[in-house]
């Protein structure tokens, strides 16, 4: 089956360290987006990417950053820059050039500084 | 730059009543996408209805309808005959045309409004 894969499920870090989030879609899609979620909260954009080697800013991308090697793969990275990690994140993919072409969803990673 | 507006922070509903959740936008793109996520308690994304920005009519998607005003860019929600399983939290979205240039296909999202249906 076609989707998103978001990995691990739940994710602890002690403070200082860097931790990447994993995203992998099998949908052929050239999008794909990061977003951070705090409770009761909308989701703000982090990251996004519409090609291989290419992604451009969100509204929230200090203390992150990503890489898009793979058409299939975005990796998340929570460096230690960011102050206040603890939160939902949640990837998303869609098709490029149709902006009528609704975003795929996977199911999170919950983000915990211990 | 593009923006998402939800001005409703918590809604209450009584059972098989109908409600609206109110969105608004703003952008400089004449082309653009509108769209309505359902987020239950489990934390998934789920689609609910799209709408275009060249659309003439509302979009509906069985017991949705997207309530398109234009010229007020406003694109509201409307949950008919609601169910207790409608209660979630509701999220309004645009995104931005990709071209390559100056419009990158940004997708940004409202603050969302939380939906209570009462039995």
């Amino acid at each position: 089956d076609g989707g998103i894969t978001q990995s691990p499920k739940y994710l602890f870090r002690k403070e200082g360290q860097n931790v990447t989030l994993s995203c992998e879609q099998n949908l052929n899609h050239d999008a794909m987006y990061w977003y951070r979620q705090d409770p009761g909260q909308g989701l703000r954009l982090i990251y996004y990417s519409q090609i291989v080697n290419d992604f451009q800013k969100g509204d929230i991308a200090e203390g992150y950053s990503v890489s898009r090697e793979k058409k299939e793969s975005f990796p998340l990275t929570v460096t230690s820059a960011q102050k206040n990690p603890t939160a939902f994140y949640l990837c998303a993919s869609s098709r490029r050039r149709d902006s009528g072409t609704e975003a795929f969803f996977g199911q999170g990673t919950r983000l915990t500084v211990v | 730059a593009q923006k998402i507006t939800q001005t409703q922070p918590g809604m209450f509903v009584q059972e098989k009543e109908a409600v609206t959740l109110d969105c608004t936008y703003d952008t400089s793109d004449p082309s653009y996408g509108l769209f309505w996520y359902k987020q239950p308690s489990s934390g998934e994304m789920i689609f609910l209805i799209y709408q275009g920005s060249y659309d003439q009519q509302n979009a509906t998607e069985g017991r949705y309808s997207l309530n398109f005003q234009k010229a007020r860019k406003s694109a509201n929600l409307v949950i008919s005959a609601s169910q207790l399983g409608d209660s979630a939290m509701y999220f309004c979205a645009m995104r931005e045309p990709y071209t390559g240039g100056t419009s990158y296909g940004k997708l940004t999202f409202g603050q969302g409004t939380i939906l209570t249906v009462h039995p």
